[in-house]
Formats: structure tokens, sequence, C-alpha cells
């Protein structure tokens, strides 16, 4: 069992409903990020907070709108996604936000935009 | 932008063959880190590798990082089919705060 807990496990939604994704973990860890993986392809970064601060953004549409409410929470707030959005989500966290320490990742949400 | 190819990208085999996966850089890592990742499961962390010629073991998978830190290698001894997954390499660069991945390694161990 991964020390990352993400819900819900499987999403699917239209492209005008409003979702979140939520992880969760206890292992003190300081940085927590989100990561969208395509099938049979590596995982692309797409936010990082460290220290519940939102360190890196990289380019994502608004549409994708993440939320530390404390240090043990990450979510991900959806809202009006396109079908190509359509991916596994994974969360990630680190000791820091360094990057030196290594990802712990949780088993992801698999959603679908139809 | 750092890039990290990995080879081969897909590889086919039966059980009890050996087999390598590589990870090349032209870009000097601080530490790089192998992952796996098995279908409906998120990455679960192998090995981090920090120092220039280190190489580690875990069972049946050897871990080498190359002397100049560009390159590292994962080498599996006699593979099993649990070992069918996505293998990741991803690299550190202490210029920047967050991993990069290569595209990975789908290998499939055949009964």
């Amino acid at each position: 069992d991964t020390e990352v807990t993400q819900t819900p496990k499987h999403l699917v939604m239209g492209m005008t409903n409003k979702k979140s994704l939520k992880c969760e973990q206890h292992m003190g860890h300081r940085a927590m990020y989100w990561y969208k993986q395509k099938a049979k392809k590596p995982p692309e970064l797409m936010f990082v907070y460290s220290y519940e601060k939102l360190s890196i953004n990289e380019s994502v549409p608004s549409r994708f709108s993440p939320e530390c409410p404390n240090s043990s929470l990450l979510n991900l707030h959806l809202h009006a996604l396109q079908p190509e959005d359509s991916a596994l989500y994974l969360c990630a966290s680190s000791q820091d936000g360094t990057g030196n320490s290594p990802l712990h990742f949780g088993n992801g949400t698999r959603l679908t935009v139809t | 932008t750092q890039l990290l190819e990995q080879s081969p990208q897909f590889l086919s085999i039966q059980e009890g063959e050996n087999l390598t996966v590589y990870c090349n850089s032209s870009s000097v890592f601080s530490s790089l880190q192998w992952y796996r990742q098995e279908p409906g499961e998120g990455p679960v962390l192998l090995v981090t590798v920090v120092t220039g010629g280190e190489v580690k073991k875990l069972k049946r998978l050897t871990f080498q990082f190359g002397d100049a830190r560009k390159d590292s290698s994962l080498h599996i001894t006699a593979a099993q089919p649990g070992d069918t997954g996505l293998y990741l390499c991803a690299g550190m660069n202490s210029g920047y705060s967050t991993l990069t991945f290569g595209k990975g390694t789908m290998l499939l161990v055949s009964p």
C-alpha cells in the first residue's frame, strides 16, 4: 500500500462539470506535487507546493486549480476540462522541495472527460 | 531544458533472460533515481544513485551511475514476470528544483 492516498480512484466528468481530486500524506513531507500521466508516457509535472506554498506551476491551464489546505493535504480543482485532459493524475510527496529527496507517489486518479 | 533519453522504449522477453535499460543525458545530474510503475499504480522508487561510478544492487537488479554522472543503467538478471512494468529514470540537477523524467522503458516478461 502506498503512503500517499488519492481519491477518487476513477472519475468520469463532463466538460461543464466541476470536480476535485484529493491527495493526503501523513509522512511529514513538506513538498507535494501534481503530475499528469498519459498512457505509457512518463509523468509530467503540473504543480509543486513547498511548505504549503505554490512554488512551481508548469504553465498549466487555469481550468486546473491546485490548493494546499495544510501540509498533509493537496487538492486539484477541475473545471471546464477538455477530452484531451483525460489522463492519470498522480500526487506525490517528498521530504522537501529541493528535488533531492525521492518522490512517494499515490496510485493516481484515472480521469475521463467526456 | 534537460533531457533524459531512455532505451529501449519497449522490451519483451522470456522469463529467465537478462536485460539492460539505459538512461543517457548530455547534462550532469547530482543524483539519479529509478522508479518502477506497475499497471494501475503510481511509480515506486527502486534506488537513488548519487556518486559517479556508484553501483547499487537490489536483489536481481543492478544499478550503475556513470563516472561523469550523465548516464545510468539498470541490469536485471533472470527476469521474472513480476518484473513487468514501466521503468523510469529521473535525474536531479542542483540548478533545478524538480526531477527530469526519462520517457520510460516498458518491460514485459512472459512466463
